[in-house]
C-alpha cells in the first residue's frame, strides 16, 4: 500500500537558519511526489514537485527538494529561512493511473525572529 | 493557467440547513475533481472523486447521502452539506485534474470554511 510519513508535526527554526522537513514515502510502483505549501485559512499551494528527470527540483522562493529512491525519501530543505515561511507544509504522492493523493500529515514550521 | 475557485469562501449558517460549495476549474478543463476535508491543524481527508457527468465516488466512512457532489460539467463540481450540523463544520477543499494529463497532478482551490451553528 502507498503510505507518505511526515516524522516532524512541528519544526522550530531561527530566522536565516537552515531547515530541513522531512517526508518518506512507500510505494511499489513509480511515484510523483509533491510538497505543497498552505498559509492560515488557505488552500494548497504548490511549491515544487518531482515527476521524472532530474532529482533535485528547486521552487522560486528558494525551496528544494530531492527525490532519492534507494532512501524513499523527498525531503524539503531551505538554506535560509524568513518569517514569511511560517506555514503548514504537505508532503503527497500518486502514481501513474490513478489521480488519488496520499498526504502526509503535515508539518508546521515555526520561523523565529 | 491551472487555476481552480471555489465559492464561497466562508460561510455560516444555521444548523439543519443546505449548504453548497462550488468549484470551478477557470482556465482547463477538468475531467476529474476531489473534494477533501480537512479539521484544524490536521492533514487533508479525500472525502470523494468525481468525474464529470458520472456518480461521484465516496471515500469509506463519507456519507453520500449527506454529502451530495455533482459534476455536470467539465469546469464545475458542487458540494452540497444536507441538513448541517456543528460537526459538519470544518474547512473543505477542491482540487481538479486536467481532462489530459501528461502526468498526474491536482491543482487546488483556495477552500471554504463552513461553521454550523
Amino acid at each position: 500500500a502507498q503510505s507518505v510519513t511526515q516524522l516532524d508535526s512541528q519544526v522550530p527554526v531561527f530566522e536565516e537558519a537552515p531547515v530541513e522537513l522531512r517526508c518518506n514515502y512507500s510505494s511499489s510502483v513509480s511515484v510523483y511526489l509533491f510538497w505543497y505549501v498552505q498559509y492560515p485559512n488557505q488552500g494548497l499551494q504548490l511549491l515544487l514537485k518531482y515527476l521524472s528527470g532530474s532529482t533535485l527540483v528547486e521552487s522560486i522562493n528558494g525551496f528544494e527538494a530531492e527525490f532519492n529512491k534507494s532512501q524513499t525519501s523527498f525531503h524539503l530543505r531551505k538554506p535560509s529561512v524568513h518569517i514569511s515561511d511560517t506555514a503548514e507544509y504537505f508532503c503527497a504522492a500518486t502514481t501513474s493511473g490513478t489521480y488519488k493523493y496520499i498526504f502526509g500529515t503535515g508539518t508546521r514550521l515555526k520561523v523565529l525572529a | 493557467g491551472a487555476v481552480v475557485s471555489q465559492h464561497p469562501s466562508r460561510v455560516i449558517c444555521k444548523s439543519g440547513t443546505s449548504v453548497k460549495i462550488e468549484c470551478r476549474s477557470l482556465d482547463f478543463q477538468a475531467t476529474t475533481m476531489f473534494w477533501y476535508r480537512q479539521f484544524p491543524k490536521q492533514s487533508l481527508m479525500l472525502m470523494a472523486t468525481s468525474n464529470e457527468g458520472s456518480k461521484a465516488t465516496y471515500e469509506q466512512g463519507v456519507e453520500k447521502d449527506k454529502f451530495l457532489i455533482n459534476h455536470a460539467s467539465l469546469t464545475l463540481s458542487t458540494l452540497t452539506v444536507t441538513s448541517a450540523h456543528p460537526e459538519d463544520s470544518s474547512f473543505y477543499i477542491c482540487s481538479a485534474s486536467p481532462s489530459a494529463p501528461s502526468y498526474n497532478e491536482q491543482f487546488f482551490g483556495p477552500g471554504t470554511r463552513l461553521t454550523v451553528l
